[in-house]
């Protein structure tokens, strides 16, 4: 059980926009730290894909884009491609555990 | 960059030691966290040192079966796990942030550690 929850799957054709969201408590995304999301293909090294919330760095396309309420987080993929399937991570950091934590991932499949 | 050594296979009970060695100056003044994902499974945050090595900060599920070492004199960190069981079949990245809470630029390749009889 993660700390931070995400949906386990999206899905979107190509061209739509999708959200995956990151629900967190007052102790993590709540207590106003940054969410970061990371990009990860199988077998692969995952990739930072935003940081501090809502930067990219360079590199990332502007159809990724972050956001945060409250507590919790979404990150929009706009003009959906079949390149960006792939699983997504969000991360922050958690007062309670003193510690880093993660999203359990989310599966985004291109129709 | 960063480079991990290589795959390892173990008998439950055993010990592992995986290294994580960046070049030039890529780890001095970050913190340098260990994260492991088991076959099919997300991320798992383990334990993090700190850029003088002097402090290590350790997930509570790992705390007491894994040691975080690092040698600044050779831009090397240790994560070394004992009494290794089934469920710690994983890949483990070692990655680095600027602090504690800030995010994961640069990670290292991973390291695979299989545990079977």
């Amino acid at each position: 059980q993660s700390v931070l929850t995400q949906p386990p799957s999206v899905s979107g054709a190509p061209g739509q926009r999708v959200t995956i969201s990151c629900t967190g408590s007052s102790s993590n995304i709540g207590a106003y730290y940054n969410v970061h999301w990371y990009q990860q293909f199988p077998g692969k090294v995952p990739k930072l894909l935003i940081y501090g919330t809502t930067n990219r760095p360079s590199g990332i396309p502007d159809r990724f884009s972050g956001s945060k309420s409250g507590t919790s987080a979404s990150l929009a993929i706009t003009g959906l491609q079949a390149e960006d399937e792939a699983d997504y991570y969000c991360q922050s950091y958690d007062s309670s555990l003193s510690g880093v934590v993660f999203g359990g991932g989310t599966k985004l499949t291109v129709l | 960059q960063v480079v991990q050594s290589g795959p390892e296979v173990k008998k439950p009970g055993a010990s592992v030691k995986v290294s994580c060695k960046a070049s030039g100056n890529t780890f001095t003044n970050y913190y340098v966290h260990w994260v492991r994902q088991a076959p099919g499974q997300g991320l798992e945050w383990m334990g993090l040192a700190n850029p003088r090595g002097d402090s290590i900060t350790y997930s509570q599920k790992f705390q007491g079966r894994v040691t975080l070492t690092r040698d600044t004199s050779t831009s090397t960190v240790y994560m070394e796990m004992s009494n290794l069981r089934s469920d710690d079949t994983a890949v483990y990245y070692c990655a680095r942030s600027v602090a504690p809470v800030a995010y994961f630029d640069i990670w290292g390749q991973g390291t695979l550690v299989t545990v079977s009889s």
